[in-house]
């Protein structure tokens, strides 16, 4: 078991660029989430889904944010024209049941 | 809304010394579940505690917590503080006891830093 993968671990996108995160969860797990982490605001909730359907994105930013999962193998999320307040940990995680297990995550800097 | 607070952003604490990290909540939800993930530096947040029964205490490596309802906190202690415990800790609440959802909802975290 590998565990939730991210790739790429850091990545570094001018001012006005698209970014693409991926997440390769837990073989098995049904649910998977993305959160954002940041010194300010710790771990906050984007958006989530269960056996592939997006269940809840409430966290989301609205316009430039979107997140997919086409397949149960995998999940992105998509930032188009990222500003520099978009610089943050992006963690992935996927879960079975009750317990959450997260990526290491992908360090997204916004120059 | 349901919300999660950790008042310390950084804790500091001697070896060998007992330690304690606050966590209050507000929620609506009726049955919870509650969490502390530990981080070490450049690694992923995991899992370090779980309950979602009132009052009972619950530990794993050394730290216990115990839910309590009546007072919405679930704070973390350790009675022996130890080199390697220094890390950012967060306490989290998920809705249902069998926490079905899987979505958590974190406090802003804790550092603990253990110094010699």
């Amino acid at each position: 078991n590998a565990g939730v993968i991210q790739t790429p671990r850091h990545k570094v996108t001018g001012k006005g660029q698209e970014a693409t995160l991926w997440c390769e969860p837990i073989s098995g797990h049904s649910a998977v989430f993305w959160y954002r982490q940041t010194i300010v605001q710790g771990l906050e909730f984007l958006t989530y889904f269960r056996n592939q359907a997006p269940i809840d994105d409430s966290g989301m930013p609205k316009e430039r944010f979107s997140a997919q999962m086409p397949n149960q193998s995998h999940s992105t999320l998509k930032i188009q024209s990222t500003q520099p307040q978009d610089s943050a940990v992006y963690l992935c995680a996927s879960s079975f049941t009750q317990e959450v297990f997260f990526g290491k995550g992908t360090r997204l800097t916004v120059v | 809304g349901d919300s999660v607070t950790q008042t310390e952003g950084l804790v500091t604490v001697t070896e060998g010394l007992p330690v304690k990290l606050n966590c209050t909540y507000q929620t609506t939800y009726l049955t919870i579940a509650f969490f502390w993930y530990v981080q070490y530096l450049n690694e992923a947040p995991q899992v370090l505690l779980k309950s979602s029964t009132d009052n009972k205490r619950t530990e794993h490596q050394g730290f216990h917590a115990t839910l309590h309802k009546s007072s919405s906190s679930f704070h973390l202690q350790k009675s022996s503080a130890q080199l390697s415990d220094s890390a950012l800790y967060y306490c989290a609440l998920s809705e249902g006891e069998t926490g079905n959802t899987g979505k958590l909802i974190f406090g802003l975290g804790t550092t603990l830093q253990v110094q010699p």
